[in-house]
């Protein structure tokens, strides 16, 4: 069974610019979740998706959007890139059912590590 | 005052000897307690969930949590070098109708051989 899948893997770019982060969840889950992780802050919750819909949304800026398709794939945007944007972006799918998630267990990909320059 | 704190360590050991990680939290409505281990250069992968209060034991690994204290322990025994990693304690509560987890920082463990 294939695991959590993220692309690319490693980016650079520099402020001012925008950024496309790419998920692909694991084969019949139908919830992504976003997080941003950073040595100072540890993992924070960016965003989740379930059936294309946010059901929940971290304390980020608007800059930080996302978006779910029919397929379950998600995509994460962030715009006009800022300094402390760097870190490793991490999705995460679950099989959440609509009420809930089973267990509260999430299936990270590898993630994908930005350094804005 | 975060949610969740963990001391980020970094918590050297000796290959063979218990290891002791802990959490402590101050939103009481957490129901759902988990522990993951995150190696250099991946993702987290969850390691043990436990609902409530009380022990979960799997194989070398054990956790603990006591509610009233609002702490939160995980306990590896024989511990060995592929232990190596930066373990997250996590927890969650019901909130919009999805169980989002909080993390703590996380604790960097080596154990040497």
């Amino acid at each position: 069974k294939a695991g959590v899948t993220q692309t690319p893997r490693y980016l650079i770019k520099t402020r001012g610019q925008q950024v496309t982060l790419s998920c692909s969840p694991i084969s019949g889950h139908r919830s992504v979740s976003w997080y941003q992780q950073t040595p100072g802050q540890g993992l924070q919750f960016l965003f989740e998706y379930f059936s294309e819909t946010q059901r929940n949304k971290g304390n980020f800026p608007g800059r930080f959007s996302g978006r779910q398709f029919s397929n379950s794939r998600s995509e994460m945007n962030v715009s006009t890139l800022e300094l402390g944007d760097s870190a490793l972006y991490l999705c995460a799918s679950s099989l959440a059912l609509k009420q809930g998630p089973v267990s509260g267990e999430l299936f990270f990909g590898e993630g994908s590590r930005l350094t804005v320059l | 005052q975060k949610e969740v704190e963990q001391d980020p360590g970094p918590l050297s050991v000796p290959e063979g000897a218990i290891v002791s990680l802990n959490c402590t939290y101050s939103n009481s409505a957490f129901q759902y307690f988990m522990w993951y281990r995150q190696y250099s250069r991946k993702g987290p992968e969850l390691l043990m969930y436990t609902y409530s209060s009380g022990n979960k034991e799997d194989g070398r690994f054990t956790a603990q949590v006591d509610k009233s204290s609002k702490y939160i322990s995980l306990f590896i025994r024989d511990s060995q070098p592929s232990d190596s990693a930066t373990y997250l304690c996590a927890m969650s509560g019901r909130a919009g109708g999805s169980y989002i987890p909080t993390f703590g920082r996380g604790t960097s463990l080596i154990v040497h051989p």
